[in-house]
């Protein structure tokens, strides 16, 4: 079976520091990979996507990015984070089935930046 | 431009009665839509989806119904039950690797 593992959980950062957030998924390959987050009481908010390594499309434009250095490892990094980079962030990787793309996603990080 | 949206922020039900979510589009080039629940900490899990050329899919305990005329979809949960408290999302796809969330509706489950 498939499993989505994402860390840390919950993390605390100053502003100006820099971000590394970690997915990786096994028991399936070249997983299509997602990075969304989600700020308090709001939906979800597509920040990147991965179709295969080395390839990123962003979503929105911000003080993030992205990269893919494996087939199963989706990386969310930052040289400085700002106070508006605070928010929840899942991972997620997807499947098609029956035509529909579903989502699986992983536990989240919580991030406060201060 | 794409959005989806939902009418109510928060649902409060009795355990036992019925649960409709409703939630809003305005892409007509939707291909699909999906509904989502998350709960507390944790990401959201996929409950059920629906194709653009549906009007009704049931699954365990939830129904979808979507009526393109008006834009419209909802999440019928029977018999709702406590383990049922969450953040419900719709969330709509054009075919392609981009989902759209909406801001989702808050469930809760009075016992």
């Amino acid at each position: 079976s498939q499993t989505i593992h994402q860390w840390p959980a919950t993390l605390v950062q100053p502003v100006g520091s820099p971000l590394s957030l970690e997915c990786t998924v096994e028991g399936t390959s070249n997983p299509n990979l997602y990075w969304y987050r989600q700020a308090a009481g709001r939906g979800l908010q597509l920040l990147f996507y991965s179709v295969g390594i080395g390839q990123i499309s962003s979503e929105v434009p911000q003080n993030l990015s992205a990269s893919r250095p494996q087939d199963r490892q989706f990386i969310l990094s930052s040289k400085k984070l700002l106070l508006s980079d605070s928010g929840f962030y899942l991972c997620a990787w997807s499947r098609r089935q029956g035509g529909v793309e579903k989502l699986f996603f992983g536990s989240g990080t919580q991030l406060s930046v201060l | 431009g794409e959005s989806v949206g939902l009418h109510l922020p928060t649902l409060s039900v009795q355990e036992g009665d019925n649960s409709i979510i409703n939630c809003a589009y305005s892409n007509s080039a939707s291909d699909y839509f999906i509904w989502y629940k998350q709960e507390s900490g944790k990401g959201p899990q996929f409950i059920i989806d629906i194709r653009s050329n549906m009007d009704k899919r049931q699954g365990q305990r939830v129904t979808v119904l979507l009526n393109k005329t008006v834009k419209h979809l909802s999440l019928q949960i029977a018999a709702t039950q406590p383990g049922d408290s969450a953040v419900y999302f719709c969330a709509e796809n054009t075919g392609g690797f981009k989902t759209i969330f909406g801001a989702g509706t808050r469930l809760f489950v009075k016992a």
